[in-house]
């Protein structure tokens, strides 16, 4: 079945920074790739998703970048700001592309 | 759009007795919800794809008599812990799968604490 790997299990960075987080997936099927951050003892938020048609997409401060050879996709967050701090999920599509593989996660610390 | 609601947001019950929480999306109708189990510091473990009218397609390892699934409407998804014990403390998540194709909904979540 889908495995999706995430990197790295925490990040800090200064803010203005950027941050850059990876995540792999094996099942070549897969054919789309969200990404969810959540807040402790929230709920998880979709902030952008791609899907396998297409290489980028950005919205602000947020992109993700997804190279379907590889099997691998990546969300960048670029200017960050001690708002951004949180856990990011990303994951995988499986079966007929509604159900979610998630990564580990990645914990975002924006130091300012 | 795309609200989903989880009801309760946490309850604490005794060993053996059973836990209702209830699934809703508030502005769409979700043919499809998906209920996850969250440990502290981890990810979310899906543990059954929830069907309006049909059986729920539950996760390998996951008992179908003790976490009961009922989709009886296009709105609501009901999870049931039944004979709930310690080990079943968790942070229980559904999501509803939107309309238009742009991925999973989560509701805000439900704390269960089994003493």
């Amino acid at each position: 079945g889908e495995n999706v790997e995430q990197h790295p299990s925490t990040l800090s960075v200064q803010e203005g920074d950027s941050a850059v987080i990876k995540c792999t997936y094996s099942d070549s099927a897969s054919n789309y790739f969200p990404w969810y951050k959540q807040e402790l003892g929230k709920r998880p938020q979709l902030i952008i998703d791609i899907r396998s048609n297409v290489g980028e997409k950005k919205d602000q401060r947020i992109a993700v970048t997804l190279n379907k050879t590889a099997k691998h996709f990546s969300l960048h967050i670029t200017e960050t700001q001690p708002e951004d701090s949180a856990v990011y999920f990303c994951a995988a599509s499986i079966q007929d592309g509604n159900k979610l593989v998630f990564g580990a996660g990645t914990i975002l610390r924006v130091k300012s | 759009g795309a609200v989903v609601s989880q009801h309760p947001s946490w309850v604490i019950c005794k060993s053996g007795t059973s836990v209702k929480i209830e699934c809703r999306s508030l502005d769409f109708q979700a043919t499809t919800m998906f209920w996850y189990r969250q440990f502290p510091k981890q990810s979310l473990m899906l543990m059954a794809t929830s069907n309006e009218g049909s059986k729920a397609t539950y996760e390998q390892g996951v008992e179908k008599d003790k976490f009961l699934i009922n989709h009886a409407s296009l709105t609501l998804s009901t999870l049931t812990v039944t004979s709930a014990h310690p080990e079943d403390s968790s942070f229980y998540i559904c999501s509803a799968l939107s309309h238009r194709g742009e991925g999973q909904y989560f509701g805000p979540g439900t704390r269960l604490l089994v003493l």
